[in-house]
């Protein structure tokens, strides 16, 4: 069975200041990968998501993550953090071998990031 | 982008009663849609997956005369807690499925519940 580990609970970045949140994942086989951020009060949104083809991925919100299959690794980086940025993020597998209605997520427990003035 | 809505937003229930909560797709059909659980500081946990117009699929461990999900329509699905309890208490979050749309979910808000 698929399973992501975020190492981190909790980083606290000073505003400005670049960022790296961490994600290990482990699946057999090619891996669909995520990552949400979801805030107070609203729904997980969708910063970006790896199937295939360049490693390094461009999402929203001036977010990027780099696709490490030799590290099992999908970090998710930003150059400069906005106080706006503070929420909490997951980082997500998808069931590639199951197919149809039974495909699904496995997400990890998240990283709660803090953003000083 | 699509839009999916949970209603009620947070709800407090007597332990022994039923609360139903409601999870719309605003403007798309979703042929599927999933219901989770999270604990604070845990993950979303999968409850169980609803396709439209048949039984919905439980994950290991959840008990599925506890928790029962109907999804009616395309753009409909409730979960009810059954003669809920204090370990019921939780945040409910649904997810909802464009057809031919395997990788995309689009998440509600998400519904506190809180059992005396």
């Amino acid at each position: 069975a698929q399973s992501v580990t975020q190492p981190d609970i909790h980083i606290t970045v000073s505003e400005g200041a670049s960022l790296e949140l961490r994600c290990n994942y482990s699946y057999g086989a090619t891996p669909y990968l995520f990552w949400y951020v979801q805030s107070p009060g609203q729904g997980l949104q969708l910063l970006l998501k790896y199937f295939s083809g360049d490693t390094l991925v461009q999402g929203i919100k001036g977010f990027e993550a780099e696709f490490k299959r030799s590290q099992s690794s999908f970090n998710l980086r930003k150059p400069s953090v906005h106080w706006s940025d503070a929420a909490e993020y997951f980082c997500a597998v998808g069931d590639t071998n199951s197919g149809g209605s039974n495909y699904k997520l496995t997400f990890g427990k998240g990283t709660l990031l803090t953003v000083n003035p | 982008g699509a839009v999916v809505s949970q209603h009620p937003s947070w709800v407090i229930c007597k332990s022994g009663t039923s609360v139903k909560i409601e999870c719309r797709s605003l403007d798309f059909q979703a042929t599927t849609m999933f219901w989770y659980r999270q604990f604070p500081k845990q993950s979303l946990m999968l409850m169980a997956t609803s396709n439209e117009g048949s039984k919905a699929t439980y994950e290991q461990g959840v008990e599925k005369d506890k928790f029962l999900i109907n999804h009616a329509s395309l753009t409909l699905s409730t979960l009810t807690v059954t003669s809920a309890h204090p370990e019921d208490s939780s945040f409910y979050i649904c997810s909802a499925r464009p057809p031919l749309a395997l990788e995309t979910q689009y998440f509600g808000p998400g519904t506190r519940l809180l059992v005396l």
